[in-house]
């Protein structure tokens, strides 16, 4: 199965702190999101990358900003915390095609 | 109008009966379908794809697509409590289908009452 990784379940970081979430997918997926799930607004989509180096924005970049160095791995960074970066972030990485994401657990980071 | 569209609910249907979860999406060119399963502060879960119009079974879950309509639906037969979650619907548009972006709905949460 494939299996996508995300570094930590629960964080707490405090306003105007640099934050990196990371992901690892094992499958050798091409592309790869980062989401946040916010209660009432449903998924919202980050930034996505569909190649080694290669970065999109997606509908809220702004604040974020992500890194893919290497195919399997691809971070999200908060550059300055904000109360109201406090979310479930969740990683999916999917094979170029007509094909589904696979997510990871999610990362709930609280900022305070 | 939202790209893809989903009754928030809840859906409230007792145990044993019939759900059926609704989704229309509004690019006509639009071609992979797909649903989600996430439970309560977990991850969503693929459960179905669907490609083609018609109707795609697996188990208890029945995935029907009509793109004339522009709609998806999931049915869930025999429903369980454990089926109570919230449904995301999800759907490929033609021009991201290279970058594999999907769209989501809002999700609908289903209650399954013993």
């Amino acid at each position: 199965d494939v299996k996508v990784t995300q570094s930590s379940r629960y964080l707490v970081k405090r306003t105007g702190e640099k934050v990196f979430l990371e992901c690892v997918q094992d499958m050798d997926h091409e592309n790869m999101f980062w989401y946040r799930q916010d209660p009432g607004l449903g998924l919202r989509l980050i930034y996505f990358s569909y190649d080694v180096k290669m970065k999109e924005k997606g509908d809220i970049p702004e604040g974020y900003s992500v890194s893919r160095e290497k195919k399997e791995r691809f971070s999200l960074i908060l550059e300055s915390a904000s109360t109201n970066q406090t979310s479930m972030y969740l990683c999916a990485s999917s094979s170029t095609g007509a094909y589904g994401y696979t997510f990871g657990s999610g990362t709930r980071l609280t900022v305070v | 109008q939202k790209e893809v569209e989903q009754n928030s609910g809840p859906l409230s249907v007792p145990e044993g009966a019939i759900a059926s979860l609704n989704c229309t999406y509004s690019d006509r060119g639009s071609q992979s379908f797909f649903w989600y399963r996430q439970y309560s502060g977990k991850s969503p879960e693929l459960i179905m794809s669907i490609y083609s119009n018609g109707d795609k079974e697996d188990g208890r879950f029945t995935a029907q697509l009509n793109k004339a309509s522009q709609y998806v639906s999931l049915l869930i037969r025999d429903s369980q409590p454990s089926d109570s979650a919230t449904y995301l619907c999800a759907v490929r548009r033609s021009v991201s289908s290279n970058t594999g972006k999907l769209i989501f709905g809002q999700g609908t949460t289903l209650q399954v009452k013993p």
